[in-house]
């Protein structure tokens, strides 16, 4: 079974700066995908990025980038010029290629941008 | 990306009770999903549902407390049947992204906050 680690269950960052969360992953399968999502008070699950595991060039997405290291089984999002709307709660997930398409969530990361 | 819309938004049940939640997508897709999230909690996911066949549910969910209902591409239903506090949770649909473009992303709903008393 595949599992997804957020180790940091809150983080804060001041407005304009530049803030990173992790996330790890465990699988012994070669085809997947991993997203992050946003979820803000409103708890509306909002795709930010996604990354495919065959692609070694990170995604990026505006102010959104990711670093991901497929040998450490890491994948990190990087928020450059962080803005009050990002506060919310960002959640990695990973899918398996294949028929089933189930997501896999980890625990989250509370992001809380301070002006 | 699809727009997704669920009803009700929110609401306050008597334990006993049964709720229904309705996931309307605004085009056609293949797979539908719903999430439970619990207060404060990640996303667990109760079952898939495929138009034309019967839910799949993960370990720990079943057909008698969360019956689904897929009648076509659009649409689908959650009823979380003979409540108790502990189902007090936000519930949410998805839909998958991508089918034959190879996307794997999923669409969410806006989220049924449900709580029991």
């Amino acid at each position: 079974a595949q599992t997804v680690t957020q180790s940091q269950p809150e983080m804060s960052v001041q407005e304009a700066e530049t803030v990173t969360l992790s996330c790890t992953y465990d699988t012994s399968e070669n085809n997947y995908y991993l997203f992050w999502y946003k979820q803000p008070p409103s708890r509306q699950m909002i795709l930010v990025i996604r990354q495919e595991a065959y692609k070694q060039q990170n995604a990026t997405e505006n102010r959104f980038s990711v670093n991901f290291q497929k040998a450490a089984k890491s994948f990190s999002l990087k928020i450059s010029d962080s803005q009050l709307g990002d506060t919310a709660m960002y959640f990695c997930a990973f899918v398996l290629s294949g028929s089933a398409r189930q997501l896999t969530f980890g625990s989250g990361t509370q992001l809380t941008v301070l002006p | 990306s699809a727009v997704i819309s669920q009803k009700p938004s929110r609401d306050i049940c008597q334990r006993g009770t049964s709720l229904t939640i309705q996931c309307q997508v605004d085009s056609q897709v293949t797979m539908m999903f719903w999430y439970r999230q619990q207060p404060g909690q990640s996303l667990t996911l109760i079952a898939t549902a495929n138009q034309g066949s019967e839910a799949t549910y993960e370990s720990g969910f079943v057909i008698d407390k969360f019956p689904i209902s897929r009648p076509n591409l659009t649409f689908s239903t959650l009823t979380v049947s003979n409540m108790s506090p502990e189902d007090s949770s936000i519930y949410l649909c998805s839909v998958d992204g991508g089918g034959g473009r190879g996307s794997y992303e999923q669409y969410f709903g806006p989220g049924t906050r449900l709580t029991v008393t």
